[in-house]
């Protein structure tokens, strides 16, 4: 299976900054990856798909780009409702695989 | 605007089988290239998708749970469903089902089902 890897497991930030957030596959998935946030005691909603599509109804601050094996969330300037976990997913080959997260909390 | 609710046992014994089943409303289950979703969530870890199911029968598991698991879809009552067999402590999690574009990523969300497995 594809291995995903969010590093690092969490990070800090304030309000206004702008933030990246990488993923890194295990082997090549061209750009079939999606973004994911989940706040506490939510189901995750999805930002981007194909790598850097942006999900309809989802704020234009939230980015994502890359391929390959590397690809970068980017929230260009952070807002209070932006703090939750976040998740890469990868679509390329079965089994459908999940990075394990990147908790964003308030410095 | 595509809704899903999970139903089902919170608490199941050791041994025993999972069952729960995703109701979906405000879109046909049969319509489109959909594939229908079923992704858990340890207590305070990540996800791991189950599976997935279209209308017309096609299904893939996860290889790390396809001796244990199957998912049907019911068409006439618009929702699908999940079982788990011989369920220890580790299957505890929070279920979710969620609609699936193609095979690819995830748009429509259930809200999660917390199943707990103790005797």
């Amino acid at each position: 299976a594809i291995q995903l890897t969010q590093s690092p497991s969490s990070l800090s930030a304030s309000v206004g900054d702008r933030v990246t957030i990488p993923c890194r596959a295990s082997q090549g998935i061209s750009s079939a990856l999606a973004w994911y946030q989940q706040k506490p005691g939510k189901a995750p909603k999805l930002l981007i798909y194909d790598a850097s599509r942006l999900e309809s109804g989802v704020p234009s601050r939230f980015s994502g780009s890359g391929s390959g094996t590397d690809f970068t969330l980017t929230v260009s300037s952070l807002q209070a409702e932006d703090f939750a976990t976040y998740y890469c997913q990868q679509f390329n080959i079965y089994p459908l695989t999940f990075g394990q997260g990147t908790r964003l909390k308030i410095k | 605007q595509v809704q899903l609710q999970e139903s089902g046992p919170g608490l199941v014994k050791p041994s025993q089988t999972l069952s729960l089943t995703c109701a979906v409303s405000g879109v046909s289950i049969s319509s489109g290239g959909h594939f229908w979703n079923w992704i858990r969530q340890h207590p305070g870890k990540g996800l791991e998708w189950i599976g997935h199911i279209h209308y017309s029968g096609s299904i893939y598991y996860n290889p790390s749970l396809k001796s244990r698991v199957s998912i049907s879809v019911d068409t006439s009552e618009n929702q699908f469903s999940l079982k788990l067999r011989s369920v220890t402590a580790g299957d505890t999690a929070l279920y979710y089902c969620a609609r699936g574009i193609s095979t690819d990523w995830f748009d429509s969300w259930g809200q999660g089902t917390l199943v707990t497995v103790s005797s």
